[in-house]
């Protein structure tokens, strides 16, 4: 069964700062991997998805993810965070029969 | 389009009472999804439906728990009787393959449901 682990709970980084949020995940096949971020109060905004060809995805907002088989990870990237980006971050594994299964979400604190 | 529509955005309601949350999927979309999100458990995936016909319920927590879909524009998470347990947000969710090859799902702004 697909499954998919966040490891890090909460994490608190400065404004400006790099940002990495890990995910790995487990799926038998070819997995369709995906992003979504939640602003409190908001329902789930994805970012960026993988579905095949270019390992390196861009998405809104200045993400980007690298999906790397190898590892079975699909690590979410940001240069610079912006205090608008404190929000809770979900990873997502999905396959060809549409169901999804989701992480236990990361939580992202902007310090100024 | 409107996106996925949710209704009542917060409900209020004392043990033993049926809740009814109503979904709206974005029109076109043949995938519709029931969440639930608590603090304990994070996101759940209650159940889907693939062009109105349950696919998956297994993570409906209990008999106390129904869902259906009597056309392609509406769903309904019903509960009954509801308990304190079931307190959480409820997020309804909707994708199409036929949307760009994608299986992005994409979410409703929930139900915050309160049983006191």
């Amino acid at each position: 069964a697909q499954s998919v682990t966040q490891p890090g709970i909460h994490i608190t980084v400065s404004e400006g700062a790099s940002l990495e949020l890990r995910c790995n995940y487990s799926y038998g096949a070819t997995p369709y991997l995906f992003w979504y971020v939640q602003s409190p109060g908001q329902g789930l905004q994805l970012l960026l998805k993988y579905f095949s060809g270019d390992t390196l995805v861009q998405g809104i907002k200045g993400f980007e993810a690298e999906f790397k088989r190898s590892q079975s990870s699909f690590n979410l990237r940001k240069p610079s965070v912006h205090w608008s980006d404190a929000a809770e971050y979900f990873c997502a594994v999905g396959g060809q029969n549409n169901d999804m299964r989701f992480g236990a979400g990361t939580r992202l604190t902007v310090k100024p | 389009d409107a996106g996925v529509i949710q209704s009542p955005r917060h409900e209020v309601t004392e043990m033993g009472q049926e809740v009814t949350l109503r979904c709206k999927p974005i029109s076109g979309h043949d995938y519709l999804f029931w969440y639930r999100q608590t603090m304990m458990r994070g996101l759940e995936l209650l159940i889907y439906f693939n062009n109105n016909v349950p696919i998956d319920d297994s993570g409906m927590p209990e008999d106390r728990f129904s869902a259906k879909m009597p056309n392609a524009s509406f769903s309904t998470l019903k509960i009954q009787p509801s308990e304190p347990r079931d307190s959480a947000v409820y997020f309804c969710a909707s994708s199409s393959i036929r949307d760009r090859g994608s299986y992005e799902q994409y979410f409703g702004p929930g139900t915050r449901l309160t049983v006191t």
